[in-house]
């Protein structure tokens, strides 16, 4: 079956730490974005990546780095310089971007500071 | 103020009932518009979208825009417990490439 496979679905960093979330899709989609999920503030879009070896800033993507070498992969690294990591990440995917049709989300990684 | 607007709840009815979800936003621009439900600690699934203005029904599910107002709403008629989860609302605009999102509102169907 298509879909997007986030891991690991639980992660704990210590303070200092840098992680990285791990997304990969198998839907030949070419766009590919993180969102991080707050209570209470939805969604908001970390980065995105419209193309192999291209990536833009979204709206919070300070502390945040990515990578995109192949097509179906696009992890995210949450660097100690983000001073916030608490909270529910989700990487997405769309054939297109920008997109008529709407993304297809991962299950999400739940991101807890230790 | 924010791209878009969305009551949080929680909104608890009874099995049976018609439920009204809403979004306001303040971009005129916004033609794209999308329903996602996200079962708790799952990632959102698209329920339905619609372009521009008007009504789209897809079984229990309408969705309805209300450009001139700038007001979107999802109806779900003869709701069941399994629709209990969060539902968000996302749109976005012909130019743009990001979509923007409701913060989402929490419904439980009581059985």
């Amino acid at each position: 079956d298509g879909g997007i496979t986030q891991s690991p679905k639980y992660l704990f960093r210590k303070e200092g730490q840098n992680v990285t979330l791990s997304c990969e899709q198998n839907l030949n989609h070419d766009a590919m974005y993180w969102y991080r999920q707050d209570p209470g503030q939805g969604l908001r879009l970390i980065y995105y990546s419209q193309i192999v070896n291209d990536f833009q800033k979204g709206d919070i993507a300070e502390g945040y780095s990515v990578s995109r070498e192949k097509k179906e992969s696009f992890p995210l690294t949450v660097t100690s310089a983000q001073k916030n990591p608490t909270a529910f990440y989700l990487c997405a995917s769309s054939l297109e971007s920008p997109t008529n049709y709407g993304y297809t989300f991962g299950s999400g990684t739940r991101l807890t500071v230790v | 103020q924010k791209e878009v607007e969305q009551d949080p709840g929680p909104l608890s009815v009874p099995e049976g009932a018609i439920v009204s979800l809403n979004c306001t936003y303040s971009n005129s621009a916004f033609q794209y518009f999308m329903w996602y439900r996200q079962y708790s600690r799952k990632g959102p699934e698209l329920l339905m979208y619609t372009y521009s203005s008007g009504n789209k029904e897809d079984g229990r599910f309408t969705a309805q825009v209300d450009k001139s107002s700038k007001y979107i709403s999802l109806f779900i008629r003869d709701s069941q417990p399994s629709d209990s989860a969060t539902y968000l609302c996302a749109m976005r605009a012909n130019t743009g490439n990001q979509f923007y999102f409701g913060t989402g509102t929490s419904l439980t169907v009581i059985p």
